[in-house]
């Protein structure tokens, strides 16, 4: 079945520090989403991509959508300490019956120290 | 409050028993979803519906589990015979058509003693 990856698990960095965190898919996705938890709280949705290749930028945020719509990255610029959390990408699987169903990556856990 | 709601937010219960939660999605969004979440783990699909048909169910959900969107608005989510593997936060999530995001609500933490 479809995999999910993610690198690093865990981040640890000091405030005005770049972090970066990887995901690969096993499969070709037809898009893919990258959403935040915060600890204790539930996923809050940031982003989807669907274009090969697309990159798309919120304030700090910069995420990026491989070629082969297998992989993805999550860049964020000058951490602060309200980065902390949790940092999942998601994939739907392109072709099939599937369509819909998020398939997860284990996650990137950021903290930020000031 | 117009989110995702979930009922209850904890629920702790004896090796055995049965249990069942409630998920009542965001009023216009046709498809809901459930997904299982453990410990430094994303969140891993169970089930989802488009309106009440369930469209897919994982192979991981052994028949104890079973999940219903009788009349196309809230779901929801029975364990039977619980087990200790069982613990875990159960999160719904639901979405307005196929491929978009998806709301989140604040999930029901299982524990099984």
């Amino acid at each position: 079945g479809q995999q999910v990856m993610q690198i690093p698990q865990y981040q640890h960095v000091q405030e005005g520090e770049d972090f970066t965190t990887y995901c690969n898919s096993s499969t070709t996705l037809s898009n893919i989403q990258w959403y935040k938890q915060r600890p204790g709280g539930h996923p809050v949705f940031l982003i989807q991509l669907v274009k090969s290749g697309e990159v798309k930028k919120q304030k700090r945020l910069t995420f990026q959508f491989g070629e082969a719509k297998k992989n993805s990255s999550l860049h964020i610029t000058a951490t602060q300490t309200t980065d902390v959390g949790t940092y999942f990408c998601a994939g739907i699987n392109a072709g099939g019956t599937s369509y819909g169903k998020l398939t997860f990556g284990q996650g990137t856990i950021l903290t930020v120290h000031p | 409050d117009t989110g995702v709601s979930q009922d209850p937010r904890h629920k702790i219960t004896k090796r055995g028993q049965n249990v069942t939660f409630r998920c009542d999605p965001i009023s216009e969004h046709n498809r809901l979803y459930w997904y299982r979440q453990t410990l430094g783990q994303g969140p891993e699909f169970l089930t989802y519906f488009q309106n009440e048909a369930q469209l897919e169910k994982s192979r991981l959900l052994s028949d104890r589990f079973s999940a219903e969107r009788p009349k196309g608005s809230f779901s929801t989510l029975e364990i039977q015979r619980t087990e200790q593997g069982d613990s875990a936060m159960y999160l719904c999530a639901s979405s307005h058509g196929t491929g978009g995001e998806q709301y989140f609500g604040p999930g029901t933490r299982l524990t099984v003693t």
